[in-house]
């Protein structure tokens, strides 16, 4: 079963405007969540996360909002730039548990048009 | 300080036999996960070794086995291969352990393809 879902497959975006991503999770005891980035035949990269405490993380103009009484998180992207065109994996864990596995949502082809 | 690198970067086997995948990792990590995505899929844990012992496990069976070495590469061993084994099998290092701490650090993968 799914415990983390990207819900949209995919999401185009002008450049210079805002893309925002979304995820949910089921698992009540994850408490920690990552945006990964992947671009083609490459790993994916880290970008940014954020931790059951805060309900906001921001680096630059990536901002992850976390709301968790819906189990819902966001990466909000402003302003968007073609070279942010990849695929944008959410991840969450449990950090008192196995904190050592990243439990993945499917992605989400993010394509920024010039 | 160099980057997580994988070898080969495509395989091709037949239901039945073994693979072995390998990965280098970022100079004095010394843990690596394990993650296999299908296609269309995100990825998913098979396992962390750490200090060349496992350190825990994702839902795979154990003809999914590992190896960590003193250099810190890794091999991921895959016994009597399935069609649905078939994926991209992605390795990451770390420092340490924690997820939420140690960040991972992914290499391009290995696409394997059973027949």
């Amino acid at each position: 079963d799914q415990q983390v879902k990207q819900n949209s497959p995919s999401l185009s975006v002008q450049e210079g405007r805002i893309s925002i991503l979304n995820c949910d999770y089921t698992n009540s005891m994850f408490d920690y969540f990552l945006w990964y980035k992947k671009y083609p035949a490459e790993g994916p990269t880290f970008l940014i996360s954020i931790s059951s405490i805060k309900d906001k993380n921001e680096d630059g103009r990536f901002t992850v909002f976390l709301n968790k009484s819906a189990k819902h998180l966001s990466l909000h992207i402003v302003p968007s730039q073609p070279g942010d065109s990849a695929v944008y994996f959410c991840a969450a864990l449990n950090s008192g548990g196995s904190n050592y596995k990243l439990t993945f949502g499917k992605g989400t082809l993010l394509t920024v048009n010039p | 300080e160099t980057g997580v690198t994988q070898s080969p970067t495509h395989l091709i086997k037949t239901r039945g036999q073994q693979v072995t995948l390998r990965c280098s990792s970022q100079s004095g990590h010394n843990t690596v996960s394990w993650y296999q995505q299908a296609l269309g899929q995100g990825p998913q844990f098979i396992f962390q070794y750490y200090r060349e012992e496992e350190n825990g496990r994702g839902n795979f069976p154990p003809r999914f086995s590992g190896l960590q070495f003193p250099n810190y590469s890794s091999e991921l061993n895959v016994n009597a291969l399935e069609l649905d084994d078939s994926a991209l099998y992605l390795c990451a290092s770390s420092w340490g352990t924690s997820a939420s701490t140690d960040t991972q650090y992914f290499g391009p993968g290995t696409r394997l393809t059973v027949l």
